[in-house]
């Protein structure tokens, strides 16, 4: 079974680096969202794609967050000058929608960015 | 504005009943979702409610009042491995989610 995955798993920085994160969806989902998360709050809408398009970002992102998903299928996250404030569980999910359907969204195990 | 609102923390004993509470308001309503987070984890899929009423599914139920905003999940016959954040997301009208900040519970034996 190949659910959503991440890499890398956990990744320790330095402020001011750039770091890049990836995330394969469900095969056949066509949506793909990124969330933050902190401890002791819930996830934290960044942005989201339909297929290779992306829709809709968070207002709360700032310019040094990038996303791309060329294909429709993986997507990469970019943080460049990374900040200690960056520091966070890095939440990638996966749905299908077609129409009017609930859009339960599949979750990758997460990304553990530390800013030193 | 859009808000989701449950308790931060709750406590209860193995072998008994829990009720976590959620209330919300969003623009427009499709439904609502509860996620289950163990620490250091990625939520998983509990229950989705789209209409009034209570959905049971084992040890976990989940219970929707549209016309109040609410909805609560049961669970029953706790177990030490129901330890865990529990998720409240409603769906808005562009089918996004909004999620609330979680109910940590803790069994005690």
């Amino acid at each position: 079974d190949t659910g959503v995955s991440q890499d890398p798993r956990h990744k320790i920085t330095k402020r001011g680096q750039n770091v890049t994160f990836r995330c394969d969806p469900i095969s056949e989902h066509n949506r793909l969202y990124w969330y933050r998360q902190t401890l002791g709050q819930g996830p934290e809408f960044l942005t989201y794609f339909q297929n290779e398009a992306q829709l809709e970002k968070s207002r709360l992102l700032s310019d040094r967050f990038s996303a791309e998903r060329p294909k429709g299928s993986f997507s990469t996250l970019e943080i460049q000058r990374t900040e200690q404030g960056d520091s966070a569980m890095y939440l990638c999910a996966s749905s299908f929608i077609s129409g009017r359907e609930h859009n339960e969204q599949f979750f990758g195990p997460g990304t553990r960015l530390t800013v030193l | 504005g859009q808000n989701i609102d449950q308790p931060t923390e709750m406590t209860a004993t193995e072998g008994a009943i829990v009720q976590i509470n959620c209330t919300y308001q969003t623009s427009g309503f499709n439904g609502l979702f509860w996620y289950q987070q163990h620490a250091g984890e990625a939520p998983t899929f509990l229950s989705y409610n789209v209409l009034d009423g209570l959905e049971e599914k084992g040890r976990f139920s989940s219970f929707l009042s549209r016309s109040k905003g609410y909805s609560y999940l049961l669970l029953k016959e706790l177990q030490m491995k129901d330890s865990a954040s529990y998720l409240c997301a409603a769906i808005d009208s562009n089918y996004q989610l909004i999620w609330g900040a979680g109910t940590k519970l803790i069994i005690k034996p």
